[in-house]
């Protein structure tokens, strides 16, 4: 149980374009879903934390408008990233909890990733 | 805020050798302490996790976990490592009471690479 997928897996895309980034919880109600940062050879940077049905927080230093995060569902978030540059150029990852309580209350369990390379 | 340490960024051993990353974290309250291990080409996943109680922490794959409060430290351990642990390990810390935010610090990660 507890699974969390994210599609897709790896994009190319133009400099100036969106891509958008979905990430889903396959098997349990994704109350906070967590967008994360991974560059090569480093860790995870937080990036923003999302309730379902509210707006995301972000951490410092992460542009808002640039890294538009929705969780509209308790399955269901997405990131775009707006006006894509080559320094966006990163591992997306993305992680799920559920209520407390529930199958995945106490932790975060965590999607494949996505690889954005904007060229 | 909190914040995590792993003193190893890279380290290498022979089959069989005995294994010992350090964590070391900083945050003033009570945490929570987890090792992550991301193989390479997959996604991460959880090794082990201390909440409260018993200070060693077992985990999958035989690795250990050992919480020393007045070290402020939650090192991993194995005995005998094999070739297929060969991966990125990361510590992470979630600090604050139940109605905290669930959000986790990493460590910057060690990579453990197992000769055969």
């Amino acid at each position: 149980g507890a699974v969390v997928s994210q599609h897709p897996s790896w994009v190319i895309c133009k400099s100036g374009t969106s891509v958008k980034i979905e990430c889903r919880s396959l098997d349990f109600q994704a109350t906070t879903m967590f967008w994360y940062r991974q560059f090569p050879k480093q860790s995870l940077m937080l990036m923003a934390t999302s309730n379902e049905g509210s707006k995301a927080t972000y951490e410092q230093g992460v542009e808002k408008d640039k890294f538009l995060i929705n969780h509209a569902s308790l399955t269901l978030s997405t990131l775009t990233v707006t006006s894509a540059h080559p320094e966006d150029s990163s591992f997306y990852i993305c992680s799920a909890s559920g209520p407390r309580g529930g199958l995945a209350g106490y932790e975060q369990y965590f999607g494949p990733g996505t690889r954005l390379t904007v060229t | 805020a909190q914040s995590v340490s792993q003193h190893n960024h890279h380290v290498i051993l022979s089959e069989a050798a005995s294994l010992e990353l350090g964590c070391n974290y900083s945050y003033g309250g009570t945490v929570n302490l987890f090792w992550y291990v991301q193989y390479p080409g997959q996604h991460l996943q959880l090794l082990l996790k201390y909440f409260s109680g018993d200070p060693l922490v077992k985990g999958i794959k035989g690795f250990e976990a050992e919480f020393i409060k007045s070290k402020f430290s939650f090192n991993l351990r194995k005995p005998s490592v094999q070739w297929s642990d060969t991966a990125e390990y990361f510590c992470a810390v979630r600090g604050g009471t139940s109605g905290s935010a669930r959000q986790l610090t990493f460590g910057s990660g060690t990579q453990l690479t197992v000769l055969p």
